[in-house]
């Protein structure tokens, strides 16, 4: 079964400073999705960055990027010159394999970033 | 910028009684999925449908769950006879593929409160 883990509940950052959040997942399928949503306090899922399994490089989006780890099985988020608007929940999800039309998404626990001025 | 909508926004409600969530899914999708969140706590998936039919479905999603897809835009999770423990968000997804690059979409959530 697939699972993914977020081990850091809540992380402080200064503001302009760059932050990782942690993320790890099994699973024993080869093909696979990762993804990293923002929940900010008023509580909608924002996408942020997708990682495919067979990549060849990091994803990259802006400010955001992913340091992803095949062997380890981490695909932990990178946010580069945090702003206070980056205070919010940040989840970790995976994507099994395309098996009979489902697609859903397994979330990790998430992790709460406040910035600070 | 296509977005999925849900209403209501939230909802209180009496234990045992039925509830509708709604959810319209961006317009060229073709799977759909419903999530809740209980507070404080994270995303669990309840269900998928595709093709009018439901393609897999949690443990959670017990016979008092049930999903319909009325028309050709909503789509909607109906809990019969609601529980305490129902109080949570609950998101709907959207998404065009279930592979690749493709993300879902969610919407903004329905926060049920049964009391």
């Amino acid at each position: 079964a697939q699972k993914i883990t977020q081990t850091q509940p809540g992380m402080f950052v200064q503001e302009k400073e760059a932050v990782t959040l942690d993320c790890t997942y099994d699973t024993s399928d080869p093909s696979y999705g990762l993804f990293w949503y923002k929940q900010p306090s008023s509580g909608e899922m924002i996408f942020l960055i997708y990682q495919g399994s067979y990549d060849q490089q990091n994803a990259t989006e802006g400010r955001y990027s992913l340091n992803f780890q095949k062997a380890r099985k981490s695909a932990n988020l990178v946010i580069s010159a945090s702003q206070l608007g980056d205070s919010a929940m940040y989840f970790c999800a995976m994507r099994e394999p395309y098996s009979g039309n489902t697609g859903k998404l397994i979330f990790g626990q998430g992790t709460t970033l406040q910035v600070k001025p | 910028e296509p977005e999925v909508t849900q209403t209501p926004s939230h909802q209180v409600t009496q234990m045992g009684q039925e509830v509708i969530l709604r959810c319209v899914p961006i317009s060229n999708h073709l799977y759909f999925y419903w999530y809740r969140q209980i507070l404080g706590q994270k995303v669990e998936f309840l269900v998928s449908f595709y093709n009018n039919e439901i393609s897999e479905k949690s443990e959670i999603f017990d016979d008092q769950f049930s999903v319909e897809r009325p028309d050709g835009s909503n789509f909607t999770l109906k809990i019969r006879s609601t529980k305490l423990e129902d109080s949570a968000m609950y998101f709907c997804a959207s998404s065009e593929e279930t592979s690749g690059r493709e993300t879902q979409y969610f919407g903004p959530g329905t926060r049920l409160l049964v009391l």
